[in-house]
């Protein structure tokens, strides 16, 4: 299986903020990657795929890099409904693979 | 508006069995996957698989091959996931969305199936 490491596994930021969450892919994945949104007793929401795409309806204040291995998801100017936990989701090659999230706290 | 919508809650006894449910309106069923994931008491998230209704086409994670099975009636457009024989260890979230196979992520999800299994 692809193994996906998010850092930090925990953050705290303050309202305007702008945070970074990396996540490491122990191979290749391509552009395969996604990011998620969940926040406490929700089913998560997708907020990036295909590593850069905003998916519709998502603020342009989160954006997503990179390709192959290291990737980055960037949430500028935080607001209140932003802290929450992200995973990185893998689609390259099943099994498809979660990070172990980044939980993101007000400071 | 695409909406899936899982059954509710399930509270069993270890060794019970169990189908839940998820249906799919607002888009034609067969022409998305379904896939599956598990989020465990106070854990992230794990991806258990996929299926592709119209031809009931499957995917299992090995983590879950064996254990659960995956079913799909276009009939009613509705995805299953069902248990055979549960174990308290099956007591978690679980949350059926839509797959697009284009661009390969999950775009809309159900509110998710709590099931607890205790004696």
């Amino acid at each position: 299986d692809i193994q996906m490491t998010q850092s930090p596994s925990s953050l705290s930021a303050s309202v305007g903020d702008r945070v970074t969450i990396t996540c490491r892919a122990s191979e290749n994945v391509n552009n395969y990657l996604n990011w998620y949104q969940q926040r406490p007793g929700k089913a998560p929401k997708l907020l990036i795929y295909a590593a850069s795409s905003l998916q519709s309806g998502v603020p342009s204040r989160f954006s997503g890099s990179g390709s192959g291995t290291d990737f980055t998801l960037t949430i500028s100017d935080l607001q209140p409904e932003d802290f929450a936990i992200f995973y990185c989701h893998q689609t390259h090659t099943t099994p498809y693979t979660f990070g172990q999230g980044t939980k993101l706290e007000i400071k | 508006e695409v909406q899936l919508v899982q059954s509710g809650a399930e509270v069993k006894k270890p060794g019970e069995s169990l189908k839940i449910s998820c249906q799919g309106s607002g888009y034609t069923f067969t022409r998305y996957w379904i896939a599956w994931v598990r989020q465990m008491p106070g854990k992230g998230l794990e991806w258990m698989g996929i299926i592709y209704p119209a031809d009931g086409d499957t995917t299992y994670s090995p983590s879950f091959q064996g254990l659960v099975t995956i079913s799909a009636d276009k009939s009613i457009n509705t995805a299953h996931l069902q248990w055979s024989s549960l174990k308290a260890s099956d007591t978690a979230m679980y949350y059926c969305a839509r797959f697009l196979g284009t661009d390969r992520h999950m775009d809309v999800w159900g509110k998710g199936t709590t099931v607890t299994v205790s004696s």
